[in-house]
């Protein structure tokens, strides 16, 4: 079983639709980050959290919330969805600062 | 502000040859770069990490090697197999949000 497990792992929703994207891991690590990745521009952070008190904006965060509702889960919300945001999204977690992030398989959204 | 790139968006090897995979950081002061590998359709992968307070690092057929003084990062594969076929990113801490931003991404493919 993946250790960080994103749902769905493919989506196509209409423009103006509301959509959440599942992110669970195993690993207990308090650091929990959404990114988005878009061809030729790597990965780019949307937003992240420390524990599940703390919810921190990323570099482009603009049209996006999330939830952290236990250690645990970390939810990605796109409130109305529009085109620019089809892009292929992952999760990651990290245990501290000075560490690796471990990632989920991504989930790959298209909004006609 | 800050940047993390790579000098070549693809690079083609013969299976067998060594590969050098190159980043270039703009902020001084980050203190811990990772490299990892993204195979299509999955997330990305660790490879190895460096700190700053180190100019080398080995792994199994792998090495990183950390130039501060031209903030320059290399990743080298040898006896390149089609297996490492993949995009490489490199990914600097940034001290401020104590994050990981990710360059863009190298693709690598390898020739049989």
């Amino acid at each position: 079983d993946a250790d960080v497990t994103q749902t769905p792992r493919n989506r196509i929703t209409k423009t103006g639709k509301r959509i959440m994207l599942e992110c669970s891991q195993t690993k207990g690590h308090d650091r929990m980050y959404w990114y988005r990745q878009d061809p030729g521009l790597g990965l780019r952070l949307i937003y992240y959290s420390f524990d599940v008190k703390d919810i921190n904006k990323g570099e482009i965060s603009d049209g996006y919330s999330v939830s952290r509702q236990a250690q645990a889960k970390f939810s990605l919300s796109l409130e109305s969805a529009i085109p620019n945001q089809t892009a292929l999204y992952f999760c990651a977690t990290r245990p501290g600062p000075n560490t690796e992030a471990f990632f989920g398989q991504g989930t790959r959204l298209t909004v006609v | 502000g800050e940047s993390v790139g790579l000098h070549l968006p693809t690079l083609s090897v013969q299976e067998g040859d060594n590969s050098i995979i190159n980043c270039a950081y703009s902020n001084s002061a980050s203190d811990y770069f990772i490299w990892y590998k993204q195979e299509s359709g999955k997330g990305p992968q660790f490879i190895i990490d460096i700190r700053s307070n180190m100019d080398k690092r080995q792994g199994q057929r792998v090495t990183v090697l950390l130039n501060k003084t031209v903030k320059h990062l290399s990743l080298q594969i040898a006896a390149t197999q089609p297996g490492d076929s993949a995009v490489y990113f490199c990914a600097e801490r940034s001290n401020w949000a104590n994050n990981l931003f990710f360059g863009t991404g190298t693709r690598l493919t390898v020739i049989p």
